[in-house]
């Protein structure tokens, strides 16, 4: 049974779409999180909610929207896609807010033509 | 926030005891240091965490000196399997995981 998991793993669109990708943990966890993996590898907090709240927005384009419709869900609507959007995106948890162990999902690797 | 700096990369062979450094110059007072674990088309997967002096579990060690301006994830006799992206981070947030150190382990 898979902790964190991410649907759908690729993802491939073209510019101007929108898309969703979900994501779901079986952990019981409080905290969960949306991460963006560019070409170089860099990876950056993008949300993070704890209880469905939303906690950290870091600077990301009002085209990324988090729902979080329960504790177990934290789901990613992009609007408009650009080409610049393209990277692997991941969803990650946490027990609680701060806690250092945090679990990820496998990614979605989102390709913009 | 604390900023980390990690070499880009290391090679080692297999069976050789592998140490990472990173700098945390700002760390605060409350922040712990956490290392993560990224193989390719993978999610990062957590090692270890320390506040200070030495940390040790079944994968690696923790060494934190007293100052905590940097830390050391020591892994012991490494396998080819322990090629990967090491990262290090300071605080609890976990916003940045910079660009990591990238481990190649050679036979």
């Amino acid at each position: 049974d898979t902790a964190v998991s991410q649907t759908p793993k690729y993802l491939v669109t073209q510019m101007g779409n929108d898309k969703s990708i979900k994501c779901e943990q079986n952990l019981g966890h409080d905290t969960m999180y949306w991460y963006k993996q560019d070409s170089k590898k860099f990876l950056k907090i993008m949300f993070s909610y704890n209880n469905k709240e939303l906690i950290i927005n870091e600077t990301v384009p009002n085209r990324f929207s988090p729902k979080s419709p329960d504790k177990a869900h934290l789901n990613l609507h992009i609007n408009s896609l650009e080409l610049g959007d393209s990277a692997v995106y991941f969803c990650a948890s946490s027990q609680v807010l701060g806690d250092a162990e945090a679990f990820f999902g496998q990614g979605t690797r989102l390709t913009v033509v | 926030l604390a900023k980390t700096t990690q070499p880009i990369s290391m090679d080692s062979y297999e069976g050789q005891e592998v140490n990472i450094t990173c700098s945390h110059n700002n760390i605060a007072t409350n922040d712990y240091i956490t290392w993560y674990q990224q193989f390719p088309s993978q999610g990062p997967r957590f090692i270890i965490q320390g506040y200070k002096t030495k940390v040790t579990n079944e994968v690696a060690s923790l060494f934190i000196p007293a100052d905590r301006k940097s830390s050391t994830l020591s892994l012991p006799r490494v396998s080819l399997s322990d090629t990967a992206v090491y990262y290090c981070l300071g605080g609890y947030q976990k916003v940045t995981f910079g660009t990591g150190t990238k481990l190649q382990v050679i036979p």
